[in-house]
């Protein structure tokens, strides 16, 4: 059945380290982003793609880097140059990214990050 | 660059009853649309609502509709009939497209259901 996933669910990381979260959709999907939520917060965004091969950085891109080399695939990288990264993460994918009838974002599970 | 207010941290209602979660905004762009997102415990983002900005009938889809007043910019989501299963924190976004901002997520409300 069609949706996005993101593994793993939970992870953890030892500082100095880069880590990277996987996020796949099968909706065919042209448009897929990166949020970061924070305790007691909305989402801001880290980054986004509209078409493959093609990203855009977001609100807060420093310390992060995406890649995407395939539709389905978009996978975020933490690296130790974000300071603070302990956060839940979550992905999301849309039509297109363009506003009109196919904008709606729909999310993954997410994956909880811990710095240890 | 948008903002998002969600005035209202947390609510509480009665099961079966209704209640009405606000939320302001500002933007510079005239063609916008907006969203209600619910994240449950399991933290799982979910789509509640969608509202174009452009239109000037309010958005329903089965318990849950908005009051839209667009010179105002507040976009209030209502639940009728509230059950166990709504417990949740509530996000409003709105969104200009281009994939530039993203969505631009409140503070949440965390909304409670009394049995």
């Amino acid at each position: 059945d069609g949706g996005i996933t993101q593994s793993p669910k939970y992870l953890f990381r030892k500082e100095g380290q880069n880590v990277t979260l996987s996020c796949e959709q099968n909706l065919n999907h042209d448009a897929m982003y990166w949020y970061r939520q924070d305790p007691g917060q909305g989402l801001r965004l880290i980054y986004y793609s509209q078409i493959v091969n093609d990203f855009q950085k977001g609100d807060i891109a420093e310390g992060y880097s995406v890649s995407r080399e395939k539709k389905e695939s978009f996978p975020l990288t933490v690296t130790s140059a974000q300071k603070n990264p302990t956060a839940f993460y979550l992905c999301a994918s849309s039509i297109t990214g363009w506003a009109g009838d196919t904008d709606t974002q729909y999310f993954g599970p997410g994956t909880r990050l811990t710095v240890l | 660059a948008q903002t998002v207010t969600q005035s209202q941290p947390e609510m509480s209602v009665q099961e079966a009853e209704t209640v009405t979660l606000s939320c302001t905004y500002d933007t510079s762009e005239s063609d916008y649309y907006l969203f209600w997102y619910k994240q449950p415990p399991s933290r799982q983002m979910i789509l509640v609502i969608r509202q174009e900005a452009y239109k000037q009938q309010n958005a329903t889809e089965n318990r849950f509709s908005v009051n839209f007043q667009k010179a105002a910019k507040s976009f209030s989501l209502k639940i009728s009939d509230s059950q166990l299963g709504d417990a949740a924190m509530y996000f409003c976004a709105p969104y200009s497209g281009g994939g530039a901002d993203g969505l631009t997520f409140g503070k949440g409300t965390h909304l409670i259901i009394q049995p």
